[in-house]
């Protein structure tokens, strides 16, 4: 069964205070590794695909890695509204098998 | 396109009662998912479909949830009867095998039975 595993539950960040969340997963052929920003009410928000080790992905001051056990998602200089939960989800490589299996998530708060 | 569209965005319901979750998912897109967040269990797959047919619905808890995909467009989820442990956000998501995997969620159906 296709395992991820989020690191820490919770980030408290000073403005500016660059810091990493980890993602560990255990996938059955990887396909792709999902990341999601989710603000609180709201649906999960599509952030990047990482599909092999070595690939990265940057979006703002978000940066994404990946390799054969974990992916590494990079704040660097945080603001008030990168708070939110961001979740990891990996998607195994089923010949039809398009489902996402996540993480609990880590809430990322960060302080003016 | 509006993207996934969910409704309603609230629903309390007393225990017992029948209660059904509507989706709709965005224009071709041949994936369909329903998931269940709870601050306990996080985000769970309940069931999916591909081209309106259920590949894997291991993720039903009960027979007391029935989901269908009736046409391309329109997609239902029903709790019948409801249990107050069924309170959850109810979250349906598409995604397109050609346009890339990545799933795309609504905004969440709030669910409380009391």
């Amino acid at each position: 069964e296709d395992q991820v595993t989020q690191s820490p539950e919770a980030l408290r960040l000073q403005e500016g205070e660059s810091s990493s969340l980890n993602c560990s997963y255990t996938v059955s052929g990887l396909r792709g590794l999902f990341w999601y920003r989710q603000d609180p009410g709201k649906g999960p928000e599509f952030l990047f695909t990482l599909y092999s080790a070595g690939e990265e992905k940057e979006k703002e001051r978000l940066k994404a890695t990946l390799t054969k056990k974990e992916s590494l998602l990079h704040i660097t200089a945080p603001k008030p509204e990168d708070s939110a939960t961001y979740l990891c989800a990996v998607q195994a490589g089923g010949s039809n098998d398009y489902k996402l299996s996540f993480g609990a998530g880590t809430t990322v708060t960060v302080r003016a | 396109d509006a993207g996934v569209i969910q409704s309603p965005r609230h629903e309390v319901t007393e225990m017992g009662q029948e209660v059904t979750l509507r989706c709709k998912p965005i224009s071709g897109h041949d994936y369909l998912f329903w998931y269940r967040q709870t601050m306990m269990r996080g985000l769970e797959l309940l069931i999916y479909f591909n081209n309106n047919v259920p590949i894997d619905d291991s993720g039903m808890p009960e027979d007391r949830f029935s989901a269908k995909m009736p046409n391309a467009s329109f997609s239902t989820l029903k709790i019948q009867p409801s249990e107050p442990r069924d309170s959850a956000v109810y979250f349906c998501a598409s995604s397109s095998y050609l346009q890339g995997t990545e799933a795309f969620f609504g905004q969440g159906t709030r669910l409380t039975v009391v």
